[in-house]
C-alpha cells in the first residue's frame, strides 16, 4: 500500500508562479525524499530531508517536514516549463532496514 | 554511465509467457529495491534486496514472481505465466545510505 499521499494531485501554474506540493504519510519515517518523474521516465531524486531536520533548500526547491502532523511540502519556487512533471514524495520505514515507499504524486504543469 | 542500469527497456510478451528482467545497480551500492508503476499511480514497493539477502517481499507479489540478487551485484526479476495486469513499468532502484537512485525503468506490455 501507498505510505504517502500527495495534495493536490494535479497542480496548473503559470510559468514564473511559484508551485507548493504537499505530501502526508502515516507511520515513523528516517527520511523524507522528493523525486520528479517526467513522463514515461525514471525517477529523479530532489532532494532528501532527515526526520530531525525542519527545512532544507536545494536551488529552486525548499523543502519543508513537520513530523508531528507526519506532512511534507515542496516549493519550486519562478516555476519554468520543464519543471512540469509529476512529483512523488517517498518515505523509509524507521525499522530495522531502510524501505522507501512512495506516495501517489502531484501532476505539474507549468504553462509557458 | 555509472547509474542505475535496466534492460531492457521495452518488452511484449504474450500472456502466459515468462519474461525476466535485469537491474545492474550502482557498484558500491548494496540495498536494491523493485518497484512497480502503473499510468497515473506512484511506484509500489515489491521486494528489497541488502546484499544478497532479499529482506521483503510485497504481498502484491504473487508466487508468479521472483527475485534473485546473485553475489549481490545485479538483480534479476522474472514473472512467469504473464498475465495482462502484469502490464506495468518495472523500476529497480538502488541505494548506499540513505538517497535511493533509480533505473529508468522497464516497460512491460502483456498481449
Amino acid at each position: 500500500s501507498q505510505q504517502g499521499e500527495e495534495d493536490p494531485q494535479a497542480l496548473s501554474i503559470q510559468e514564473g508562479e511559484n508551485a507548493t506540493m504537499n505530501c502526508s504519510y502515516k507511520t515513523s519515517i528516517n527520511n523524507l525524499q522528493w523525486y520528479r518523474q517526467n513522463s514515461g521516465r525514471g525517477l529523479v531524486h530532489l532532494i532528501l530531508i532527515r526526520s530531525n531536520e525542519r527545512e532544507k533548500h536545494s536551488g529552486r526547491l525548499r523543502v519543508t517536514l513537520d513530523t508531528s502532523k507526519k506532512s511534507s511540502s515542496l516549493l519550486i519556487t519562478a516555476s519554468r516549463a520543464a519543471d512540469t512533471a509529476s512529483y512523488f514524495c517517498a518515505t523509509d520505514s524507521s525499522g530495522g532496514y531502510q524501505k522507501v515507499t512512495f506516495g501517489t504524486g502531484t501532476k505539474l504543469q507549468v504553462i509557458p | 554511465d555509472t547509474g542505475v542500469s535496466q534492460n531492457p527497456r521495452h518488452k511484449i510478451t504474450k500472456r502466459g509467457q515468462n519474461v525476466t528482467f535485469r537491474c545492474d545497480p550502482i557498484s558500491e551500492h548494496n540495498r536494491l529495491y523493485w518497484y512497480r508503476q502503473t499510468l497515473g499511480q506512484g511506484p509500489e514497493f515489491l521486494t528489497y534486496f541488502q546484499n544478497e539477502a532479499q529482506l521483503e517481499k510485497s504481498r502484491l507479489l504473487s508466487d508468479r514472481f521472483s527475485a534473485e540478487r546473485p553475489k549481490g551485484s545485479f538483480s534479476t526479476l522474472e514473472i512467469q505465466r504473464t498475465e495482462q495486469g502484469d502490464s506495468a513499468m518495472y523500476l529497480c532502484a538502488s541505494s548506499s545510505q540513505e538517497e535511493a537512485f533509480f533505473g529508468q525503468g522497464t516497460r512491460l506490455t502483456v498481449v
